[in-house]
């Protein structure tokens, strides 16, 4: 059975880099898709990107510009970084796996987010 | 960016009663690549339904998605007391980026 587990400082500096890791047990990161998704405190949910392989890499527009997400496919494990966080960037972090179906054509294409892990608090202040 | 709204924001209802949740997308959701998860205080969400209609593994049948284009249903038959939580609709069409509905809280009443 999957499972995935978020670890990562939970108290970052204005201005400074959020890094954050998810360590992927019990299955392969080949070949889903993953994305990190956040909830600031008694807020909604907000996708902040995804990645397929090392192929594939999306990003939220909001974000984009402060957002890299990488992959550790040797320890099965995939990363967040960004930037320049401010009090607004302060949520929960999760990490999350797509289903996924494979058309006539071949092509993997992510379905539902099915596997989450338990999320990591992490608070921007100084 | 597709906008989701999701009505109503609180839907008070007893165990035992049907709920109806709504997502509504400003624009269409290609291949009905609409999800919907429930999420309890302090937990991940919970995958339900993906691709509108099909319920993910393991979700009883109890609950039922429907709709395409911009217009998307949430049944849940009968409630049970497990169900009172919050539920968000998610697409995932080829349209980025994903996004979310802000959410319908299901409260006892």
């Amino acid at each position: 059975q999957v499972q995935l587990q978020e670890s990562g400082p939970g108290l970052v500096k204005p201005s400074k880099t959020l890094s954050l890791t998810c360590t992927v047990s019990g299955g392969s990161i080949s070949p889903y898709y993953w994305s990190w998704i956040r909830q600031p405190p008694g807020k909604g949910l907000e996708w902040i990107g995804n990645f397929y392989y090392s192929e594939t890499t999306n990003y939220n527009p909001s974000l984009k510009s402060r957002v890299t997400i990488s992959v550790d496919m040797s320890k099965n494990q995939f990363s967040l970084k960004l930037t320049s966080v401010t009090a607004a960037d302060t949520a929960v972090y999760y990490c999350a796996r797509h289903e996924y179906r494979i058309t006539i054509s071949g092509v993997v294409t992510p379905l539902g987010m099915d596997v989450w892990g338990q999320g990591t608090t992490v608070t921007v202040s100084s | 960016e597709i906008v989701l709204t999701q009505s109503p924001a609180t839907l008070s209802l007893s165990p035992g009663d049907r709920a109806t949740l709504s997502c509504g997308a400003s624009q269409s959701v290609t291949n009905s690549h609409l999800a919907w998860y429930q999420q309890k205080p302090g937990l991940a969400p919970r995958l339900l339904i993906y691709d509108a209609s099909t319920r993910a593994t393991g979700i009883p049948d109890r609950f039922s998605g429907s709709g395409s284009g911009t217009d998307f249903t949430l049944t849940i038959s009968r409630l049970e007391p497990e169900d009172f939580a919050v539920y968000y609709c998610q697409q995932y069409g080829n349209s980025l980026p994903y996004t979310f509905g802000q959410g319908t809280k299901v409260e006892i009443k």
